[in-house]
């Protein structure tokens, strides 16, 4: 079936030091979207990625999706306190969300 | 926009128990998803209805799990008999639009069963 591997499932980074998570899909996606969970907080949605090579900024945060559209990644430059939460992402087909396990920021001031 | 809404926002009971979870989509979204979220199993889709309709619930766990959306502003996710391995946090979220839409979830219920 459908699966959606996420790494790392944790990283603890020094405040200003730069974060990447990567998400793996066992197959081919329509498009993927990425959420970003608080501690105590509900998914929130960042954005999502559609085409092939795709990638989009957001102020600190760039994201990608592969050419094969099976993988993507998040990368935070310069982390900031207020990044703390857990990023997932979702691989999408049809109306079939498959979310990634996660992976659990934490900045050390 | 008072976003997606789900009662009661903590729920304790003991084994054996009825549960009933409630959402209030966003007004207008045509598509609504019951998730389940735990330490071990991360975001686990349990079931997703369309226009109403109930379109895959092959996430749900076993036959003590139903959901229910009798009209678009309104779902409920059962569990009769509750167990303790049920205790998670439940979210429910909804969508506009085309497939493939992002989702907009709910603060979740918080599920403890004793």
């Amino acid at each position: 079936g459908q699966q959606v591997m996420q790494i790392p499932q944790y990283q603890h980074v020094q405040e200003g030091e730069d974060f990447t998570t990567y998400c793996n899909s066992s197959t081919t996606l329509s498009n993927i979207q990425w959420y970003k969970q608080r501690p105590g907080g509900h998914p929130v949605f960042l954005i999502q990625l559609v085409k092939s090579g795709e990638v989009k900024k957001q102020k600190r945060l760039t994201f990608q999706f592969g050419e094969a559209k099976k993988n993507s990644s998040l990368h935070i430059t310069a982390t900031q306190t207020t990044d703390v939460g857990t990023y997932f992402c979702a691989g999408n087909t049809g109306n079939q969300f498959y979310f990634g396990t996660g992976t659990s920021l934490t900045v050390i001031p | 926009d008072a976003g997606v809404i789900q009662s009661p926002r903590h729920e304790v009971t003991e084994m054996g128990q009825e549960v009933t979870l409630r959402c209030k989509p966003i007004s207008g979204h045509n598509s609504l998803f019951w998730y389940r979220q735990t330490m071990m199993r991360g975001l686990e889709l349990l079931i997703y209805f369309n226009n109403n309709v109930p379109i895959d619930d092959s996430g749900m766990p076993e036959d003590r799990f139903s959901a229910k959306m009798p009209n678009a502003s309104f779902s409920t996710l059962k569990i009769q008999p509750s167990e303790p391995r049920d205790s998670a946090v439940y979210f429910c979220a909804s969508s506009f639009g085309q497939e493939g839409s992002p989702l907009h979830f709910g603060n979740g219920t918080r599920l403890t069963v004793t």
